[in-house]
């Protein structure tokens, strides 16, 4: 089975260029999670889709920032324009939400290692 | 929201020996709690995870222990090798099936 699969796996682009990371969650999975870690900050939450629709986008550091989900199996995070201080990895996850109390197990992809130059 | 503390930051020991990194989580609504491992270049990996109903629970050479009225929970290595160098994140759940994460911990198993 599958995990989640992210690309590019490494982007380096210049300042002011548009930037667009993708990721196609675990089959059958109905909640998706865009995170970026730095040295500094670890692990931040940007936003998260459950069943396609965008739950809480309070992470996504600035308008130039923006996410999609346009279906179950692929979604889509875009910055424009970039700048040097967007370089981190980028963590897409996946997991199963039934609705209940109970939160489910997240499962991460490779990343994506961006760097602004 | 749900904050999430880990330490040491920074553990080395020697290959055989245990290795026990802490968490400490603030809100007590929290009831799931996972362990993740990172090695260098690659993603976090779930290893064990924990849910409140139970205190403990073991796979092989890893184990976690939660403590829900001290709210802190750990991670058990036990005859470490050095396999187990990595980052390993601690984090609780925030509700909404959200997760929050703790800052990591280098561990170093020194041959």
């Amino acid at each position: 089975d599958a995990g989640v699969i992210q690309s590019p796996r490494h982007e380096v682009t210049e300042m002011g260029q548009e930037v667009t990371l993708r990721c196609k969650p675990i089959s059958g999975h109905n909640s998706l999670f865009w995170y970026r870690q730095t040295m500094m900050r670890g692990l931040e939450l940007l936003i998260y889709f459950n069943n396609n629709v965008p739950i809480d986008d309070s992470g996504m550091p600035e308008d130039r920032f923006s996410a999609k989900m346009p279906n179950a199996s692929f979604s889509t995070l875009k910055i424009q324009p970039s700048e040097p201080r967007d370089s981190a990895v980028y963590f897409c996850a996946s997991s199963f939400f039934g609705g209940r109390t109970l939160t489910d197990t997240q499962y991460f992809g490779p990343g994506t290692r961006l760097t602004v130059l | 929201g749900e904050n999430v503390e880990q330490h040491p930051s920074t553990l080395s020991v020697q290959e055989g020996d245990s290795a026990v990194i802490k968490c400490t989580y603030s809100d007590s609504a929290s009831n799931y709690f996972p362990w993740y491992k990172q090695e260098l270049g690659k993603g976090p990996q779930l290893i064990i995870d924990i849910r409140s109903n139970v205190g403990e629970k073991k796979d092989q050479r890893i184990a976690v222990t939660l403590n829900k009225t001290a709210k802190h929970f750990s991670l058990h290595i036990t005859e470490t090798q050095p396999e187990d160098s990595a980052v390993y994140f601690c984090a609780a759940s925030e509700g909404n099936n959200r997760l929050a994460f703790g800052k990591g911990n280098q561990v170093v198993v020194i041959p």
